[in-house]
């Protein structure tokens, strides 16, 4: 099946800095990207939908300059978490989509974030 | 709008018993069914989808799941549960557009 990396897995990072976490495609091509919160014991928060080359689609409640997508090629999508705080810990999971209708994402194996 | 709920926060078997996580769905349109397992500080991992078809769809691991289009439902199977199965499970429904909405997760604790 269709692999999705993320790196890092693990980060832990003081209030106030910026955190980068990458998300990729290994064997296939992604048009769509999503990124994906999970806070502990909970469902997945969807943060935004990117498309290869425009600008991400942030769900309501979500900060766009809080959180930077970029997806800059089929094969890679960035999600940055600027000025993060310690609220921002969580799990933020990434998953790819080959072409939209029905076909399942490939989910990512999430990125563990801790702000001290 | 669309909606998945998984009524049931944690599922105990004991092993080799048959085991069913329950989910039921609310879709304007056919639903695009699916069920994932999560693991520990691990990813998603896809188990099995309903699209269309027979009602009765197999998946990985053992796994199978019924869909019901009367019921909305489409609960999740295995006929022989094993320690290893032990996980949180995500039902999720998609209308063929670009949003998958997943459910609450239900957590499964398979007894030795």
């Amino acid at each position: 099946g269709a692999v999705v990396s993320q790196h890092p897995s693990r980060v832990i990072c003081k209030s106030g800095t910026s955190v980068k976490i990458e998300c990729r495609s290994l064997d296939f091509q992604a048009t769509t990207m999503f990124w994906y919160r999970q806070f502990p014991k909970k469902s997945l928060m969807l943060m935004a939908t990117s498309n290869e080359g425009s600008k991400a689609t942030y769900e309501q409640g979500v900060e766009k300059d809080k959180f930077l997508i970029n997806h800059a090629s089929l094969t890679l999508s960035t999600l940055t978490v600027t000025s993060a705080h310690p609220e921002d810990s969580s799990f933020y999971i990434c998953s790819a989509r080959v072409v939209a209708g029905s076909d399942e994402q490939f989910f990512g194996p999430g990125t563990r974030l801790t702000v001290l | 709008a669309q909606s998945v709920a998984q009524p049931e926060d944690q599922v105990n078997v004991a092993e080799g018993n048959p085991l069913t996580v329950k989910c039921t769905y609310s879709v304007s349109g056919n639903p695009y069914l699916f069920w994932y397992v999560q693991y520990p500080n691990r990813g998603l991992q896809f188990l099995l989808k309903y699209i269309t078809g027979d009602n009765l769809v197999k998946g990985s691991y053992g796994f199978e799941a019924e869909f019901n289009k009367s019921q909305t439902s489409f609960h999740l199977k295995k006929p022989s549960a094993l320690v290893s199965d032990s996980a949180l499970y995500f039902c999720a429904v998609n209308t063929g557009g670009f949003k998958t909405i997943f459910g609450a997760g239900t957590r499964l604790f398979v007894k030795a």
